[in-house]
């Protein structure tokens, strides 16, 4: 079974504050996600990277960095937390054509 | 720009009953059209696909109805089960890694 690990359940931040959302995967995955899930919004991708070092833009990457620094991990960076950044962050890797999206269990982020 | 629009919001059904979920899409280009089941306190998990060239797929009291020409598709959960109340989620998906586009979701919830 494919395990992608987030390293935070929970996480509550100060506005301003500069937070790292990490994940890591134990599948050799060449592709990882970051989505961010709001009601009624269903999941937004915010950034992806299909190698290390290497990282592409998705819907929604304003106020939002990431690293992939290793193959396994792929963090997400805020670098000035805001209110409107409050939400469940969940990571996702795949392997390619024909294999599915696999999840986290999701850090829900509070930034107050 | 929206571009998977899912319905109902929230859908309440009773045990035995069946369940429909639909998505339509705009992107002619998609070519992947998974459906993510989702529990509370955990990430998505994939729960069936199709590709644009089959019109139906079925596993077990899951069934995935495709219309490439209305650029819709719908998920019928037969016989649903109290074990069924989750979120459910359309995606669309483009291109060899998999990078999806997600409906807003469904919360279902099958009464005993």
């Amino acid at each position: 079974d494919v395990k992608v690990t987030q390293s935070s359940r929970y996480l509550v931040k100060r506005t301003g504050e500069k937070v790292f959302l990490e994940c890591v995967q134990d599948m050799d995955h060449e592709n990882m996600f970051w989505y961010r899930q709001d009601p009624g919004l269903g999941l937004r991708l915010i950034y992806f990277s299909y190698d290390v070092k290497m990282k592409e833009k998705g819907d929604i990457p304003e106020g939002y960095s990431v690293s992939r620094e290793k193959k396994e991990r792929f963090s997400l960076i805020l670098e000035s937390a805001s209110t409107n950044q409050t939400s469940m962050y969940l990571c996702a890797t795949t392997g390619g054509n024909n294999s599915p999206l696999h999840f986290g269990n999701g850090t829900r982020l509070t930034v107050t | 720009q929206q571009q998977v629009k899912q319905s109902p919001q929230s859908l309440i059904v009773q045990k035995g009953g069946i369940s429909i979920i639909n998505c339509a899409y705009e992107n002619t280009a998609f070519d992947y059209f998974p459906w993510y089941q989702q529990f509370p306190g955990k990430g998505p998990a994939l729960l069936i696909a199709i590709r644009p060239d089959v019109s139906e797929k079925k596993e077990g009291r899951f069934t995935i109805s495709f219309n490439k020409s209305a650029k819709q598709f719908s998920l019928h959960i037969m016989d649903s089960q109290p074990g069924d109340s989750a979120t459910y989620f359309c995606a669309a998906g483009l291109g060899a890694a998999r990078q999806l586009t997600f409906g807003s979701g469904t919360q279902l919830t099958v009464l005993p």
